[in-house]
């Protein structure tokens, strides 16, 4: 079956216009997690949604940055008047749910952002 | 807070050579930890995945290690080849924070033909 799946590939935009980046996760996985990788920050989680439960918002940096999903599948990634800071590589992950030990997340190809 | 450090931050190493990958964490309690391999310009793939009751895990030519009393794993290569060249990270799942992977900063490896 198909991989995660994330679009747009590539997104450039100018300084204080709001994106939305989206992520299809593999079917029949419960678990999205959303990531970022920027250049000097390495790999750092943002958001996790896990089934019908409130997700967990903890790494998300500012309040510029939202995350939402739908019918328990595709997810949307909105960051608000976006800042040159924001530039980075936005990793998509999926897993099958999650207990003690935990399963192997699955990545999608990112988008990349830039932010003039 | 969990940290991660991999070492060495790049290396490189003629065709055919075995190899050892590093990672360190500083708080043992962990679910899991998971090697990954990523393409310049591509997302992450998975390589193993070693649950916190395990010692290590197998695929192929890669065999990753896990001491979690000690905080560290190997990820050893064998019989490198020019198309293992990528970055190499490591990541582990905390007890503390059990949603999510806390990332070290890979290793960019560069296998020689």
């Amino acid at each position: 079956g198909a991989g995660v799946s994330q679009s747009p590939s590539n997104k450039v935009t100018e300084k204080g216009k709001d994106v939305e980046l989206r992520c299809d996760p593999i079917s029949g996985h419960t678990a999205l997690y959303w990531y970022r990788q920027s250049l000097g920050q390495g790999l750092e989680f943002l958001i996790y949604f896990q089934g019908n439960s409130a997700p967990d918002k903890s790494g998300l940096p500012s309040d510029r940055f939202s995350a939402e999903r739908t019918g328990g599948s595709v997810s949307t990634l909105t960051i608000q008047r976006t800042q040159q800071e924001d530039s980075a590589v936005y990793l998509c992950a999926s897993s099958l749910v999650t207990g003690t030990g935990g399963q192997t997340q699955y990545f999608g190809p990112g988008t990349r952002l830039l932010v003039l | 807070k969990q940290e991660v450090t991999q070492i060495p931050a790049a290396l490189s190493v003629p065709e055919g050579e075995n190899l050892v990958l590093n990672c360190s964490f500083t708080d043992s309690a962990i679910y899991n930890l998971q090697w990954f391999r990523q393409d310049p310009g591509k997302g992450l793939t998975s390589l193993l995945l070693i649950q916190s009751s395990q010692r290590e895990q197998t695929s192929g030519r890669l065999n990753a290690s896990l001491d979690k009393s000690s905080g560290r794993s190997t990820l050893y290569i064998a019989a490198s080849q020019p198309g293992d060249s990528a970055t190499y990270l490591c990541a582990v799942r905390p007890v503390e924070y059990g949603n999510k992977l806390v990332f070290g900063a890979g290793t960019i490896l560069r296998v020689k033909s």
